[in-house]
This record gives structure tokens, C-alpha cells and sequence, in this order.
């Protein structure tokens, strides 16, 4: 099965301040089928990416995503308050895993 | 807007079977165009994906767990519903119920969730 680490573990950083989440696989995401998740404590999960690079529905254009291959990476320009979670990636081989998390918090 | 709830003890015993349902809202179970499936994270751990059903009942599980999960569906009802046997403290976890386009890998949306504690 394919591995997902996401680093750093834990980012802090200030609203209005830019954010970069990265994830590596440890074999190549066929087809770019990676997607981010947020996912704030008693909350759904949201997803927020999929395809690597495509927006959900809803999801403002601060959040970006990129990379192909072995290496992807969120970015979230603009930090707002509500951003502050934790984020997940995802890829959906077979079978389908997750990276372990990385924990955005303020500082 | 689609709306998933998740059902079912929050306590079950070493050995025994977990049993959830996930109930569908604002919309059909049976679309052609989605599958259902389940998602747990245990305390402190990451997401671990269990299986999916689409609505003719054909499943796809976690190598992981295949032996000890069952996924079905209840068209009549709107729910889809997960079972795991043999259950030990490690099965401990929040378990989500979720929908995946078919064809596609991402889950959208999620339920918020259910803790079931394997404890005697």
C-alpha cells in the first residue's frame, strides 16, 4: 500500500500569514489522485482538494493545491481563523490511505 | 444537501461484533453514481479507510480488515450499514460514514461521526 507523510507535523503561524502543507507518497499517486481534507475537532471531515490541484465546491481560492507524482503540497494563502485545524491528504489507490495529519495551530 | 448520520452503541466488548448504520438524508442510496462507505480514526491516530458499498451491494474493503468487516445496504431505508467482528481495544475509534463518486477516490461528504469504545 502506498504511505503518505505529511509534514511538518505541527505549523504554527498567524492569520494572515501563508501556510505549506506538504505530503509525499513513498510510490507514485497514479493519475494525480491525491485530495486534502480539513478536519476540525467534534467536526465532518471537509474536502477541500481533489485531483491534486481542484477545488471542491465551496472552498474559497486561498486554498491551493499542486504536485504530481510523489510530492503535493497544500497551500493556503491568507490565513484566516477559521483555518486552523488539522489536514489531511489522501490518495485513492488500492487500497486507499491517509496521511497522518498535519495540525495547523495559531501562534 | 446530502446529510449523513451515523447510529449505534457507543460501547461494545472484546470479542464481539460492532454494528453501525449510516443514514442517508437529501438524497437516494441509490444513485448510480456514488458509492458508501465507512472511515475511523482511532484516539490520537489517523484516518484509516474501512470499505465501500454501492447500492447493487458490490463491496470493497481494507486488506487490513477484510476478514472481520461486512458492509450492506438498505435501499428501502436509505441507510447502508458496517459490522466488524472480534473487536479488541485497537478497534477503539471515531467511525465515519461518508460517499465517494463512483469512478473517483474522494469522500464528500462526511458524517461527523460516531466513538465506539471496545471495553469490557
Amino acid at each position: 500500500e502506498i504511505v503518505l507523510t505529511q509534514s511538518p507535523g505541527t505549523l504554527s503561524l498567524s492569520p494572515g500569514e501563508g501556510a505549506t502543507l506538504s505530503c509525499r507518497a513513498s510510490q507514485s499517486v497514479s493519475s494525480s489522485y491525491l485530495a486534502w481534507y480539513q478536519h476540525k475537532p467534534g467536526q465532518a471531515p471537509r474536502l477541500l482538494i481533489y485531483g491534486a490541484s481542484t477545488r471542491a465546491t465551496g472552498i474559497p481560492d486561498r486554498f491551493s493545491g499542486r504536485g504530481s507524482g510523489t510530492d503535493f503540497t497544500l497551500t493556503i494563502s491568507r490565513l484566516e481563523p477559521e483555518d486552523f485545524a488539522v489536514y489531511y491528504c489522501q490518495q485513492y489507490g488500492s487500497p486507499v490511505t491517509f496521511g497522518q495529519g498535519t495540525k495547523l495551530e495559531i501562534k | 444537501q446530502l446529510q449523513l448520520q451515523e447510529s449505534g452503541p457507543g460501547l461494545v466488548k472484546p470479542s464481539e461484533t460492532l454494528s453501525l448504520t449510516c443514514t442517508v438524508s437529501g438524497g437516494s442510496i441509490s444513485s448510480s453514481s456514488y458509492y458508501w462507505g465507512w472511515i475511523r480514526q482511532p484516539p490520537g491516530k489517523g484516518l484509516e479507510w474501512i470499505g465501500s458499498i454501492y447500492y447493487t451491494g458490490s463491496t470493497y474493503y481494507n486488506p487490513s480488515l477484510k476478514s472481520r468487516v461486512t458492509i450492506s445496504v438498505d435501499t428501502s431505508k436509505n441507510q447502508f450499514s458496517l459490522k466488524l467482528s472480534s473487536v479488541t481495544a485497537a478497534d477503539t475509534a471515531v467511525y465515519h460514514c461518508t460517499r465517494r463518486p463512483a469512478g473517483m477516490g474522494w469522500f464528500d461528504p462526511w458524517g461527523q461521526g460516531t466513538l465506539v469504545t471496545v471495553s469490557s
